[in-house]
């Protein structure tokens, strides 16, 4: 079945620091790729997506391309901010019964940024 | 973000009780999701509503039971629930699918359920 593995954290970065969340997956066909974010005590928001390879999905100043050859779609960023501290959430869709696309989640990572 | 709202926030029951978790959605989606997660592990998604019919139970206890009275309003009725069912549980919402279209889905904050 589909599975995504993401990089373990926690990840500590001082700010302005460059960051890069590992994401890679294992689907069958032509998935669709998601970042997630959440902050505390909040749900999940869609931060970025990208839905075709070489497709590259940016937001926020976070970015990622949709590599097919390696099947990663690691998350970047050049400068974090201390505001961008939440855990992050790869995930990939695929089609359920009835159409209605599932989406598969990694772990997730926890990012902590210091001033 | 308002588009889907989810009560209670915050829930402690006990392991006799019967409670029910709400989800509203207010995008015009005509799919809805619960998801389970839990501290250390991803996320789980236990059922799938797919314009109010059940589209996916994934191995969910039956002391988890879903209703869909419609597209915009999501329920999961709790009862005998156990300890290790403490957990966020999440709301979510999308179009339905098409090929070749991504249907985004748009979570509520959750409801961090706590079982006594």
């Amino acid at each position: 079945g589909d599975s995504v593995t993401q990089m373990e954290g926690p990840v500590t970065l001082s700010e302005e620091a460059f960051l890069t969340i590992n994401c890679t997956y294992t689907a069958t066909g032509y998935p669709s790729l998601f970042w997630y974010v959440q902050y505390p005590g909040e749900g999940l928001q869609l931060l970025l997506k990208a839905t075709k390879a070489d497709d590259k999905g940016s937001n926020k100043g976070f970015e990622a391309t949709y590599r097919k050859e390696t099947t990663s779609f690691h998350l970047e960023k050049g400068s974090v901010q201390v505001s961008d501290s939440a855990v992050y959430f790869c995930a990939l869709s695929s089609f359920s019964s009835g159409s209605a696309r599932q989406l598969t989640f990694g772990s997730g990572t926890q990012l902590t940024v210091l001033p | 973000e308002t588009g889907v709202t989810q009560t209670p926030r915050h829930l402690v029951m006990g392991m006799t009780n019967k409670k029910s978790l709400k989800c509203e959605q207010h995008l015009g989606h005509n799919a809805m999701y619960w998801y389970k997660q839990s501290a250390k592990k991803p996320l789980e998604l236990m059922f799938v509503y797919n314009f109010k019919e059940q589209t996916e139970n994934n191995s969910v206890p039956s002391r988890f039971s879903p209703e869909c009275p419609n597209s915009s309003h999501l329920f999961l009725h709790l009862h005998t629930l156990q300890p290790e069912d403490s957990a966020l549980y999440l709301c979510a919402s999308s179009r339905r699918g098409t090929s070749g279209v991504p249907d985004t889905q748009y979570f509520g904050p959750g409801t961090r359920l706590t079982v006594l």
